[in-house]
């Protein structure tokens, strides 16, 4: 089966770094993915980990650990417009994706 | 290229009646998801496809089912509706699956009400 923990709620300031953290206790699982939704809007894709290691998109980076069960998405220069829900998805397996429950970023001034 | 599209947008029922939420991609897809959304309970895989003519259940399949006749199109029906059912209904389709660079389009969403 799938386990998935992600933290509810995050807050940082404006122009900071931020980092979600996902743990997961999934059996057949291969990779991660991110998943980025704002208020009202539908899931988009962000990124996702199919090794071991760091993965950097412009000022989204993810990052994987399958020995240690742990990934993380990482926002640099927060921007306003990235207050979001972001989700976490464990990939590669024999299911189809089950997703975290979601954590809620906001970015204040 | 419209992507996934979902209608309607807005629908309320009242309970035990029927309804039937459309999905449509254009992506030549094969498989498709569809998943509510409820407060703090995150995104619920209700059913999915692996191909036409091809369903599966998911996590909460109860109260629902689906059909896929055409490759392009997946129905998620309501039989007779119940007020927890009240959610957001997403669906989504991906060219790959059980795959590490699986994809997820998302349709733009339906909100039901039902009282």
């Amino acid at each position: 089966g799938q386990s998935l923990e992600q933290p509810s709620e995050v807050t940082a300031v404006e122009g900071a770094i931020v980092q979600i953290n996902c743990t997961y206790q999934t059996s057949g699982f291969y990779g991660l993915s991110w998943y980025q939704q704002h208020d009202g809007g539908a899931p988009t894709f962000l990124s996702y980990n199919a090794l071991d290691g760091l993965e950097e998109t412009g000022r989204f980076s993810s990052f994987l650990s399958r020995s240690d069960s742990y990934g993380y998405l990482l926002l640099q220069e927060l921007q306003m417009k990235d207050s979001a829900s972001y989700f976490c998805a464990p990939l590669g397996g024999n299911t189809p994706l089950v997703f975290g429950k979601g954590t809620r970023l906001s970015v204040i001034a | 290229n419209a992507g996934v599209t979902q209608t309607p947008k807005f629908r309320v029922l009242k309970t035990g009646q029927s309804m039937t939420l459309l999905c449509a991609q254009d992506m030549n897809h094969e498989y498709m998801y569809w998943y509510r959304q409820d407060p703090g309970m995150g995104l619920r895989l209700i059913h999915y496809s692996v191909g036409e003519g091809t369903t599966a259940k998911g996590e909460v399949p109860d109260g629902y089912n689906v059909s896929r006749l055409k490759k392009q199109n997946f129905l998620l029906g309501l039989e007779s509706a119940a007020p927890s059912q009240t959610s957001v209904y997403f669906c989504a389709s991906s060219l790959t699956a059980f795959a590490t660079n699986e994809k997820l389009f998302f349709g733009s969403g339906t909100q039901l009400s039902v009282l």
